[in-house]
């Protein structure tokens, strides 16, 4: 069975960093592409991020929202996707959710979601 | 960008109703389309993928049609498990974007 889980969502002070992880299971983790997407309070669902898969070196794409402030990272060793968040802004307040490549039969397959509050 | 604009923002149905959401590209995406339900508190979960294909365990009164800048999601004969929220989603190029969604009610 095909899981993600996401972690590492809390409080966190504007300016601040925060970093979450997507540990994943049921499927090869270095031949998916994963995505990153949130979602803020009553609102809609914005892509933030793509980690391609091992045969193209995990390169990353990024939305223009939080490009140059969020880095996508992989550890083959625990299956897990890590995105790492440094100056946060009250506008990254939202549910983050881990998702298996969007684009291909075989995917599209979201984790739960992990909120993350930027409050001071 | 690509904007991806829904259509109705929000229906209210009845159960047995058909039931039609519209997604329009601001330009043409080919069939690199999909449509999510997501509920209250809960993760989005994938109806369609290749604008057309049923993700497998959907029920097959979900379908999806269309290509290039124009798409539908048909609900044939609406159950009351299917009051949520609609959002379709473009992946033909960077960054892939999600139509503002579409909230269905109970009428």
């Amino acid at each position: 069975e095909v899981q993600l889980v996401e972690s590492g969502g809390g409080l966190v002070q504007p300016g601040g960093s925060l970093r979450l992880s997507c540990a994943v299971s049921g499927f090869t983790f270095s031949d998916h592409y994963l995505e990153w997407v949130r979602q803020a309070p009553g609102k809609g669902l914005e892509w933030i991020g793509r980690s391609r898969n091992k045969v193209n070196n995990y390169t990353p794409e990024y939305a223009a929202s939080v490009k140059g402030r969020f880095t996508m990272l992989r550890d083959d060793s625990r299956n897990s996707l890590y995105l790492q968040m440094s100056s946060l802004k009250t506008e990254d307040t939202a549910v983050y959710y881990c998702a298996r490549d969007v684009s291909t039969i075989s995917g599209g397959q979201w984790g739960q979601g992990t909120l993350v509050t930027v409050s001071s | 960008d690509i904007q991806m604009t829904q259509s109705p923002s929000s229906l209210s149905a009845s159960v047995g109703d058909r039931v039609t959401i519209t997604c329009r590209a601001s330009q043409g995406i080919r069939n690199n389309l999909g449509w999510y339900q997501q509920k209250p508190g809960k993760a989005p979960k994938r109806l369609i993928y290749a604008a057309s294909s049923l993700q497998s365990g959907v029920p097959s009164r979900f379908s999806g049609s269309g290509s290039g800048t124009e798409f539908t999601l048909t609900i044939s004969s609406l159950q009351p498990e299917d009051f949520a929220t609609y959002y379709c989603l473009q992946h033909n190029e960077y960054p892939i974007t999600f139509g503002q969604g579409t909230r269905l009610e109970i009428k």
